[in-house]
């Protein structure tokens, strides 16, 4: 079975422009995180989603914003890049929410000039 | 709120020897999980081991283990035997068991640098 799969790997954007990154979960996996993780810092949460329904939301902006599809793939949606939106984007997938192993994609990386 | 401290920014060992990284966490809860996550140059974040904090037996996964303190807050990871292939950015995670709302986050440390000498 295929991994967590994460488009695009690379991303360069221009302040103040919208940006969207997309996930693809583990076939069956009906849960998706989305973290971000800025250069030489540990991960912070920004979203989860399951069956389609946010499930919790990190400290981040109104600018960030994602949606699950029917078929559990997931976009993230930040809008009014920052330069400190520069950063890894990770995404997670597991059957449901909770301590069960996560799978983890290879991450976009987002640079913002 | 909870948070995770790695205090060890980098480390480094030699092939076969062993090597010990630490975590220390803050929180109220006592229904958590603990997390050691991997991430190689590859970026891909790879679960190494994780540990239930109503467990008192330290987890154990091959050459990977954890030395669980819960009354200290303390969670670190023991590699043996030391390969080339574990040189990695190693991050300690923390996860509520039980969350308003059912949302299930890893709050997460800033990683220790390992690099495995020949």
């Amino acid at each position: 079975d295929a991994g967590v799969t994460q488009s695009p790997t690379h991303l360069i954007k221009t302040r103040g422009q919208h940006v969207t990154l997309r996930c693809s979960p583990i076939s069956g996996h009906k849960s998706v995180s989305w973290y971000q993780q800025v250069l030489g810092q540990g991960p912070q949460f920004i979203f989860q989603y399951y069956e389609k329904e946010e499930r919790g939301r990190g400290n981040f902006p109104d600018r960030f914003s994602a949606r699950q599809f029917p078929n559990y793939s997931s976009e993230l949606n930040v809008n009014a890049l920052l330069l400190g939106d520069s950063a890894l984007y990770l995404c997670a997938s597991s059957l449901e929410p909770g301590p069960k192993k996560q799978y983890f994609g290879p991450g976009t990386r987002l640079t913002v000039t | 709120a909870q948070t995770v401290t790695q205090s060890q920014p980098e480390m480094s060992v030699q092939e076969a020897e062993t090597v010990t990284l630490s975590c220390t966490y803050d929180t109220s809860e006592n229904n958590y999980y603990l997390f050691w996550y991997k991430q190689p140059p590859s970026r891909q974040m790879i679960l190494v081991i994780r540990q239930e904090a109503y467990k008192q037996q330290n987890a154990t996964e091959n050459r990977f283990s954890v030395n669980f303190q819960k009354a200290a807050k303390s969670f670190s990871l023991k590699i043996s035997d030391s390969q080339l292939g574990d040189t990695a950015m190693y991050f300690c995670a923390f996860m509520k068991l039980f969350n308003a709302g059912n949302n299930r986050k890893l709050i997460w440390g800033l990683g220790t640098s390992l690099g495995v000498n020949p």
